[in-house]
């Protein structure tokens, strides 16, 4: 098993520049993750998913679309990228959100730098 | 305001020594996990409490509901115990997807 891998692992981006994260899992997890992390502040979460062909937001959503089309992978978009969203990326799976099975399973973490 | 707040901020020991990191948290919670973040940037999940203790190896993590703390505990440390240890909750109700983190304790063991 591969866990969780993400694409690309870096990327140099220039404002108002566009891109795509991909996420992929293969553990047949129902919940996915995005994160980004910031010198002196945790982890924090911009969107999640229940299942496939759900997402809903998280606590920093802005500035960011997300897409589960299939239950393996999960998209993170930048449509318009700002110096602001220099950050460390990293996708998060679990199985469930109850019980043991709620462990978080984390990706390799892409790092982004927009000039 | 962070819900979840970590001491210390960094740490050094010297190998052997024995080492805790505290977690104190704000919001009411389902779970509770320490995570270990790596210096090539890795993070992986070391325990997952919900009440009382548990141990793996030289590591011991502990919480209090009532007092909304956790703690995480080496023994021995060792060199290759350095990283970033960060706790995060899993908060209740409307909001129980959301987990919040800490900032992160980053360990150095000194040989």
């Amino acid at each position: 098993n591969a866990g969780v891998t993400q694409t690309p692992k870096f990327r140099v981006l220039k404002t108002g520049q566009s891109m795509t994260l991909l996420c992929a899992q293969d553990m047949n997890h129902e919940y996915m993750y995005w994160y980004r992390q910031d010198p002196g502040m945790g982890l924090r979460l911009i969107h999640y998913s229940v299942g496939e062909g759900t997402t809903a937001k998280g606590e920093v959503p802005d500035g960011y679309n997300v897409s589960r089309l299939k239950k393996q992978n999960f998209l993170l978009g930048l449509e318009s990228a700002a110096p602001s969203q220099t950050s460390v990326y990293f996708c998060a799976s679990s199985y469930s959100t109850s019980g043991k099975n709620n462990e978080q399973f984390f990706g390799p973490g892409t790092r982004l730098t927009v000039l | 305001k962070n819900e979840v707040e970590q001491s210390p901020q960094n740490l050094t020991a010297q190998e052997g020594e024995f080492i805790t990191i505290n977690c104190s948290y704000s919001v009411g919670i389902s779970a509770l996990h320490w995570l270990q973040q790596h210096p090539g940037g890795g993070i992986v999940s070391l325990f997952m409490l919900s009440s009382g203790k548990k141990k793996h190896g030289r590591l011991i993590a502990t919480i209090n509901i009532q007092e909304k703390h956790s703690s995480l505990h080496i023994t021995a440390s060792h060199p290759r115990d350095s990283a970033v240890y960060i706790c995060a909750v899993r908060s209740r109700g409307f909001w129980r997807n959301q987990f919040y983190f800490g900032t992160g304790t980053s360990l150095t063991v000194i040989p």
